[in-house]
């Protein structure tokens, strides 16, 4: 059975700290994606990380990705509070076909 | 263009009735996906199709479900009859599947079943 587990679930910060959101699977797969939702909203993309290595980065959001170790990572570095929110790893089967992760809802505290 | 488009963005219906989810995915985009978002269960593929053909409907809880992509710029979710269980918000997303790209999620349809 296909496992996507995303830790930690929930996440208190404060404003200004770095943390990293880790994102582990269970299958083979070398494309994984990551994206935000706005409470009552839908998912939007972050990143699209497509190889062994891959590394993205998009202002205090940097994912990499290490499919042998099967682990992705979603790193915040000085957290605003603007970037409250959930975020959710997907792992790519093939042809697009996404498996999301529970998710990890994100507060970031003044 | 408009991104992916569902309608309606809210339903509320009773036990026993029939619910109909409408999608219309990105021009041009050959894969559409259901996603039911729930807070128990998180976010779960229902079924995926890839040029309007239903490629994995394993995530179909129940024969109550049926889905169906009768050409590439529409597709349907049914429930038929529905119940409380149901209520859920239901996402559909497409995206091109030869393209190193992602899905894009339309703004989903919040289903209420009482």
């Amino acid at each position: 059975e296909l496992k996507v587990e995303q830790n930690p679930l929930f996440l208190s910060m404060q404003e200004g700290k770095n943390y990293t959101i880790y994102c582990n699977y269970s299958t083979t797969s070398d494309r994984l994606y990551w994206y935000r939702q706005d409470p009552g909203k839908s998912l939007e993309s972050l990143f699209v990380l497509l190889s062994n290595g891959a590394v993205k980065q998009e202002g205090r959001l940097m994912a990499s990705l290490d499919t042998k170790a099967r682990l992705s990572t979603l790193h915040i570095t000085a957290a605003v509070h603007d970037l409250s929110a959930t975020y959710f790893c997907a792992v790519d089967l093939g042809f697009n076909d996404m498996r999301f992760g529970a998710g990890t809802r994100l507060t970031v505290k003044p | 263009d408009a991104g992916v488009i569902q309608s309606p963005r809210h339903e509320v219906t009773e036990m026993g009735q029939e619910v109909t989810l409408r999608c219309k995915p990105i021009s041009g985009h050959n894969s559409l996906f259901w996603y039911r978002q729930t807070m128990m269960r998180g976010l779960e593929l229902l079924i995926y199709f890839n040029n309007n053909v239903p490629i994995d409907d394993s995530g179909m809880p129940e024969d109550r479900f049926s889905a169906k992509m009768p050409n590439a710029s529409f597709s349907t979710l049914k429930i038929q009859p529905s119940e409380p269980r149901d209520s859920a918000v239901y996402f559909c997303a497409s995206s091109l599947v030869a393209g190193a790209i992602e899905a894009f999620f339309g703004q989903g349809t919040r289903l209420t079943v009482v």
